[in-house]
């Protein structure tokens, strides 16, 4: 049984541009959660996506949006990059009222 | 606001000694994880902790959770080299809601 999966690994985007990043959750879980993980802190909490529906929200600005599909895989996209959202975007899938299985990121760097 | 504060943020100790990480949070929540991060890698879940009192041990780590004191240990015994790395608490906004407020993280290195 697949974990959690996430695609590309990494990727390297210039100030301004948008990014899209992909996470197929573990079989069963039906919620995905995205964190944001600066270099030398924990994970931050950017939203979580349960029956196509943005369920939850951290405090990221509207540049950061979400979409769950009807297979409960996830995107998370982010419009006008700036040198700031450079971090490991980590995605997080959970079964109802269970825990949650982190996916192994990816690593975006934005020059 | 849910605070997660950790307790040392960095820790170096000799193999073969003990020693405590903490993690103090600022709200009520019945609901306490523990993970574990190498390097440029993703989060490992190490224990989840449910209930006042709930202790759990896997081999050289044990951790514990004090609702009322709102305080989770992680107890390292015996340190061996294999167990440096990041530690984080995380803590479950509002219980049922899955989304986890992280600690700050203990970097631990174990010197040989």
């Amino acid at each position: 049984d697949a974990g959690v999966t996430q695609s590309p690994t990494h990727l390297i985007k210039t100030r301004g541009q948008q990014v899209t990043l992909r996470c197929s959750p573990k079989s069963g879980h039906d919620t995905v959660s995205w964190y944001q993980q600066a270099l030398g802190q924990g994970p931050q909490f950017i939203f979580q996506y349960y029956e196509e529906e943005e369920r939850q929200r951290g405090n990221f600005p509207d540049r950061f949006s979400g979409h769950q599909f009807p297979n409960y895989s996830s995107e998370l996209n982010v419009n006008a990059l700036l040198l700031g959202d450079s971090a490991l975007y980590l995605c997080a899938s959970s079964a109802p009222y269970n825990e949650q299985f982190f996916g192994p990121g990816t690593r975006l760097t934005v020059l | 606001e849910l605070k997660v504060e950790q307790n040392p943020l960095f820790l170096s100790m000799q193999e073969g000694k003990n020693y405590t990480i903490y993690c103090n949070y600022s709200t009520t929540s019945d609901r306490l994880y523990w993970y574990r991060q190498d390097p440029g890698k993703s989060l490992e879940s190490l224990f989840v902790l449910l209930s006042n009192g709930a202790v759990k041990q896997e081999g050289r780590l044990m951790a514990s959770l004090d609702t009322k004191a709102r305080l989770s240990t992680l107890h390292i015994t015996a340190a061996v080299h294999d167990l440096s790395a990041t530690y984080f608490c995380a803590v479950d906004w509002s219980s049922g809601t899955y989304k986890y407020i992280f600690g700050t993280g203990t970097r631990l290195k174990v010197l040989a």
